[in-house]
């Protein structure tokens, strides 16, 4: 079946350092593929998504694309701030025997400090 | 356009009580979505509806969860009898199926503590 996987953290970084979050997938056919944010007592908003192979999502300064040949869509920032401290969620939509799914990997903690 | 409801947004009540969570969804949307969330195990898929029915309860933890959409605008989650096990953050989420390229909104999630 359709299941994300990404690094379960918890990351800690200074502030203005890179940020990467590996995310992979395994799905059939042609998913797409988002990175969901959850601060703090706050439900899950998107952050970005990629519909297609070599599709480039990004807002906020993050980015992540959409690499079919390595089943991966990696969450990038080249300066994280420490607003940007939150939980993060690789997703993708996709079809299963049912029909229609949504899955969610297990979301990375990230915090940063000033 | 107002976003995904849920209500109540927080709910404290006694092991053996009854406790129900509340939905609606973006109007137009036609997959209605239940997780949970705990720091134990993350978020959880309960249930998925399309059109009002239930497609996939796997997720479902036991008998004890129930889960309707008896109209395009209102779904409800059961729990009877609650257990404190199922103290969490329930969240309520909808999307349109047309496309299959549209992103999840969720509520702002429904905070239960079982005592």
């Amino acid at each position: 079946g359709n299941s994300v996987t990404q690094m379960e953290g918890p990351v800690t970084l200074s502030e203005e350092a890179f940020l990467t979050i590996n995310c992979t997938y395994t799905a059939t056919g042609y998913p797409s593929l988002f990175w969901y944010v959850q601060y703090p007592g706050e439900g899950l908003q998107l952050l970005l998504k990629a519909t297609k192979a070599d599709d480039k999502g990004s807002n906020k300064g993050f980015e992540a694309t959409y690499r079919k040949e390595t089943t991966s869509f990696h969450l990038e920032k080249g300066s994280v701030q420490v607003s940007d401290s939150a939980v993060y969620f690789c997703a993708l939509s996709g079809w299963n025997n049912y029909g229609q799914n949504f899955v969610f990997g297990p979301g990375t903690r990230l915090s940063v400090l000033p | 356009d107002a976003g995904v409801i849920q209500s109540p947004r927080h709910e404290v009540t006694e092991m053996g009580q009854e406790v129900t969570l509340r939905c609606k969804p973006i109007s137009g949307h036609d997959y209605l979505f239940w997780y949970r969330q705990t720091m134990m195990r993350g978020l959880e898929l309960l249930i998925y509806f399309n059109n009002n029915v239930p497609i996939d309860d796997s997720g479902m933890p036991e008998d004890r969860f129930s889960a309707k959409m008896p109209n395009a605008s209102f779904s409800t989650l059961k729990i009877q009898p609650s257990e404190p096990r199922d103290s969490a953050v329930y969240f309520c989420a909808s999307r349109t199926g047309t496309p299959n390229t549209g992103e999840l909104f969720f509520g702002e999630g429904s905070r239960l503590t079982v005592l």
